[in-house]
């Protein structure tokens, strides 16, 4: 089963706007991690949030984490074409374990 | 470092055969994860090793498929009497032993079951 949940699905916008996507989640958590897919290859990482943060930037991105509503978000500012990608959120489903659940993504489509 | 390795990168096999893919993860990562994908969702977990030993597995996880890591390096994932539903991606990862969270993933194996 999948512990997170994106929104929305897909995501299309003009290069030089911003994208924002949003992740719930179910259970409570250590962490929570955002991942990116170009089509037919594996994972990047991201940026990685920790549940004692409520905001964190990494170059154009910036993630928000509200453990009280179990929901994350992903800012992606100045967006570019090479930026077309699938977008993961994923969690530790605080288990204590080193299992990591991942979303259904985002499908953000930048055009040029 | 060269990353995390799979191979093959893409099979085509006919009902009722069997499957093998291997994974190469990060030398000196001790975890190793293997997740399917199909086409339009997430990774779902299937596996995840630390060392040799497999520490959990996926109900998705039938008995026709088999995971090991004899060594605690390298990594085989084995479907036997393949079904056109096992028809995905399979993506492998590892991490570090110290736990950073962050998963670093190969660039997977396309299956395809006639």
């Amino acid at each position: 089963s999948q512990q997170g949940e994106e929104d929305p699905q897909a995501l299309s916008i003009q290069e030089g706007e911003n994208a924002t996507m949003n992740c719930s989640y179910k259970t409570s958590i250590n962490n929570l991690q955002w991942y990116r897919q170009n089509s037919g290859r594996g994972l990047v990482h991201l940026i990685l949030i920790r549940s004692n943060e409520r905001e964190k930037h990494s170059g154009r991105l910036r993630v928000t984490l509200d453990t009280s509503k179990k929901s994350s978000s992903l800012l992606i500012t100045a967006s570019r074409a090479a930026d077309t990608a699938s977008y993961f959120c994923a969690t530790d489903a605080g288990t204590g374990g080193f299992k990591t659940i991942f979303g259904a993504g985002t499908r953000l489509f930048v055009k040029a | 470092d060269t990353g995390v390795s799979q191979d093959p990168r893409h099979k085509i096999t006919k009902r009722g055969q069997n499957v093998t893919f291997r994974c190469d993860p990060i030398s000196e990562h001790n975890r190793l994860y293997w997740y399917r994908q199909t086409l339009g969702q997430g990774p779902e977990f299937l596996t995840y090793f630390q060392n040799e030993a497999q520490l959990e597995k996926s109900r998705l996880l039938s008995d026709r498929f088999s995971a090991e890591r004899p060594k605690g390096s390298f990594s085989t994932l084995e479907i036997q009497r393949t079904e056109q539903g096992d028809s995905a991606m399979y993506l492998c990862a590892s991490s570090p032993r110290r736990n950073t969270g962050e998963l670093f993933f190969g660039e997977g194996s396309r299956l395809t079951v006639l």
